[in-house]
């Protein structure tokens, strides 16, 4: 069965810094991952999705790489800003099944 | 354009009543989803349909029912209400399984007393 584990759970950053998000999963074999971002009290936005074929994208200040055989995904957030303090979360599609982690809850300080 | 619109947003109920949740969606998708949020845990698969009048079985589809009558409409019943079931419920949509990005609602927040 596909479990999916990100790491840290928590992070508190100063304002301004590079950071990195840690996404792991424990079957190769999927389609694609996504990464997510949720506020407080709201649903899930896709910032990223990663086809298995394909390395990385990026986004704005957002760069997020997969590596498939290592079952490992990372979410690089440049200059890191006050207003993207949320939850992130990373999920992957192995064919049939979505499967989410926990997710990393961000704090980024003013 | 409002995406994904799930009503209502919270609810409480007592164990044993029924309820229907509702989710609505305006970007003509074919695939929408409904997931429980509970803490610590990740986003779990309840139900899901692949297109009008369709339905199938996510990872913990236990005590819940679904009914696609409508391409926009994805309704989650619950016939017998458990503590639980206390948790968050986000209903997604997307253009394509698996491959397209998922667009989800604001959530609505049962509490089963």
């Amino acid at each position: 069965k596909q479990e999916v584990t990100q790491i840290p759970a928590a992070l508190s950053v100063p304002e301004g810094e590079n950071l990195v998000l840690n996404c792991s999963f424990t079957d190769s074999a999927i389609y694609n991952l996504q990464w997510f971002r949720q506020d407080p009290g709201k649903g899930l936005t896709s910032l990223l999705l990663i086809q298995s074929s394909q390395r990385e994208q990026t986004s704005g200040r957002l760069n997020a790489s997969l590596d498939k055989s290592s079952g490992r995904s990372t979410l690089y957030i440049a200059a890191s800003q006050p207003g993207d303090s949320a939850t992130y979360l990373c999920a992957v599609w192995d064919g049939q099944n979505f499967v989410f982690g926990p997710g990393t809850r961000l704090s980024v300080l003013p | 354009n409002a995406g994904v619109t799930q009503t209502p947003k919270f609810r409480v109920l007592k164990t044993g009543q029924s309820m229907t949740l509702l989710c609505a969606q305006d970007m003509n998708h074919e695939y929408m989803y409904w997931y429980r949020q509970d803490p610590g845990m990740g986003l779990r698969l309840i139900h899901y349909s692949v297109g009008e009048g369709t339905t199938a079985k996510g990872e913990v589809p236990d005590g819940y029912n679904v009914s696609r009558l409508k391409k926009q409409n994805f309704l989650l019943g619950l016939e017998s209400a458990a503590p639980s079931q206390t948790s968050v419920y986000f209903c997604a949509s997307s253009y394509g399984q698996g491959y397209q990005p998922q667009h989800f609602g604001d959530g609505t927040r049962l509490s089963i007393l």
